[in-house]
C-alpha cells in the first residue's frame, strides 16, 4: 500500500485563480513530518512548506499554505493567486520520525499547468 | 548557502558501459541518498548512508551499487548499463536527526542509456 497518494496526475488553473494539490498519507506513527515540493522543468525539488503532526495551526509560506487534515490523513497543498512560473511537478512526501527514520517516502507527484 | 552538486546535468552512455555518477554536499550532512525518477513513478529509493563506507539499499538496487568513502560524497555506480536505466538520477542529504529538516537536493542528472 502507498503511505503517500497523490490522485491527480495533472492539473490545470488559470494565472491568479487559487489551486488545490492533494495529498493523503498512511501511517500509524504519531510523529510524523510532511513535505512539499515543487520540481520545474530544469528538475531541481524545491522544498516549498512542512506541515508537523502535532502543529496545531496549518502551516504557510508565502502564497503555500497546506491545509493539514490529521484525522482524515490528508495535506492538501493550496497556491494562492497562481503564476506561470508556479507549472511544475509538485510532490508531496511524508518522513515518521518515531521511529527514528530519516528516509520520507515520495508520492508520485501532481503535474499542475498555469495558464495565461 | 546549503549546496549539494552533482557532476553532470545530462549524460548519455551506451549499453554495458559503466557509468559513475557523482553527488557532494557542502553541508556535513551524515545522510545521502540516491533517488531515480521516472514519470507517473515519482521518486524511488535507490541507495542511502548514514555514514562514510555504511550504505543500506533502498526500494531499488539492483543493477546499481554505491560508493561514500567521504562524508561529503556519495556516488552511485551502475556496473553495466542497461537502456531501462534511463532515467532521472537525483541525490540528496540530511543532517543525522533529520526530523523536521528538509532533504537537500541537487540538480539532478539526466542519465539516457542507448
Amino acid at each position: 500500500a502507498q503511505k503517500i497518494t497523490q490522485t491527480q496526475p495533472g492539473m490545470f488553473v488559470q494565472e491568479k485563480e487559487a489551486v488545490t494539490l492533494d495529498c493523503t498519507y498512511d501511517t500509524s506513527d504519531p510523529s510524523y513530518g510532511l513535505f512539499w515540493y515543487k520540481q520545474p522543468s530544469s528538475g531541481e525539488m524545491i522544498f516549498l512548506i512542512y506541515q508537523g503532526s502535532y502543529d496545531q495551526q496549518n502551516a504557510t509560506e508565502g502564497r503555500y499554505s497546506l491545509n493539514f487534515q490529521k484525522a482524515r490523513k490528508s495535506a492538501n497543498l493550496v497556491i494562492s493567486a497562481s503564476q506561470l512560473g508556479d507549472s511544475a511537478m509538485y510532490f508531496c512526501a511524508m518522513r515518521e520520525i518515531s521511529g527514528g527514520s530519516y528516509i520520507p517516502t515520495f508520492g508520485r507527484g501532481t503535474s499542475l499547468i498555469v495558464h495565461p | 548557502d546549503v549546496k549539494v552538486t552533482q557532476s553532470s546535468r545530462y549524460l548519455v552512455k551506451r549499453t554495458g558501459e559503466k557509468v559513475f555518477l557523482e553527488c557532494v554536499q557542502d553541508m556535513d550532512h551524515e545522510n545521502m541518498f540516491w533517488y531515480r525518477q521516472d514519470p507517473g513513478l515519482g521518486l524511488r529509493l535507490i541507495y542511502f548512508s548514514y555514514d562514510v563506507k555504511m550504505k543500506e539499499k533502498g526500494d531499488i538496487p539492483e543493477g546499481y551499487s554505491v560508493s561514500r568513502e567521504k562524508k561529503e560524497r556519495f556516488s552511485l555506480i551502475l556496473e553495466s548499463a542497461s537502456t531501462n536505466q534511463t532515467s532521472m538520477y537525483l541525490c540528496a542529504s540530511t543532517p543525522i536527526r533529520a526530523g523536521t529538516d528538509t532533504q537537500y537536493f541537487g540538480p539532478g542528472t539526466r542519465l539516457t542509456v542507448l
